[in-house]
């Protein structure tokens, strides 16, 4: 079965600055796809931002990026220029093959701080 | 606007009753799910749908049950709940395709007395 592991229960980030979140992911597969989505307090969760596991370059949108180290088994996510509105519980998550089903971490808590 | 509706917000209810919580999606989406989340917790899967009349147990033992008459609509019900059920329960739902991107309800917070 496949596990998806964020160490990080909790972060905090002054605005302004750029603050990573770490996750790792066990899988004997050679093709799948990762994703971090974004819950903010009281609001619904969204994607941020997906991989997929044969493209080699860093997926990046607007201040999010990934670095996608596959024999590692590394998805961290980069939030660059860090603002409030990014206060949020971020989640890690995996899906094996297309079709099949998520598996998330536990979640970072991540506090941008004025 | 395409989006997925999840109702009630907030619910609180005495042990024993039956309750059911709504969830429809209006993006044409085959595919819909349960995710029973504690709070600042993972997410767990309960119950999935590819289509209509095709209904699965997740990865978490759930004493809920689905049914999935219509495209649009997924609702979970509970016969008999009980305190061990509060919990929040999200409703998603996603489309076939390469990493597929899953769209959230706003959640249903329940509390069980």
């Amino acid at each position: 079965a496949q596990t998806v592991t964020q160490s990080q229960p909790e972060m905090s980030v002054q605005e302004a600055e750029t603050v990573t979140l770490s996750c790792t992911y066990d899988t004997s597969e050679s093709n799948y796809y990762l994703f971090w989505y974004k819950q903010p307090p009281s609001r619904q969760m969204i994607l941020v931002i997906r991989q997929e596991a044969y493209k080699q370059q860093n997926a990046t949108e607007n201040r999010f990026s990934v670095n996608f180290q596959k024999a590692a088994k590394s998805f961290s996510l980069k939030i660059s220029d860090s603002q409030l509105g990014d206060t949020a519980m971020y989640f890690c998550a995996f899906q094996e093959t297309s079709g099949s089903r998520l598996t998330f971490g536990e979640g970072t808590q991540l506090t941008v701080n004025p | 606007e395409a989006d997925i509706y999840q109702t009630p917000r907030y619910l609180v209810i005495g042990t024993g009753k039956k309750i059911t919580l709504e969830c429809s999606q209006t993006m044409g989406h085959d595919k819909m799910y349960w995710y029973q989340q504690d709070p600042g917790m993972e997410l767990h899967l309960i119950h999935y749908s590819y289509g209509v009349n095709s209904t699965e147990k997740g990865d978490l033992s759930s004493e809920s049950t689905v049914s999935r008459i219509r495209t649009e609509h997924f609702p979970l019900t509970l016969e008999s709940a009980r305190p061990s059920h509060t919990s929040q329960y999200l409703c998603a739902s996603s489309e076939w395709g390469e990493a597929e991107k899953l769209f959230f309800g706003s959640g249903t917070q329940l509390s069980v007395l």
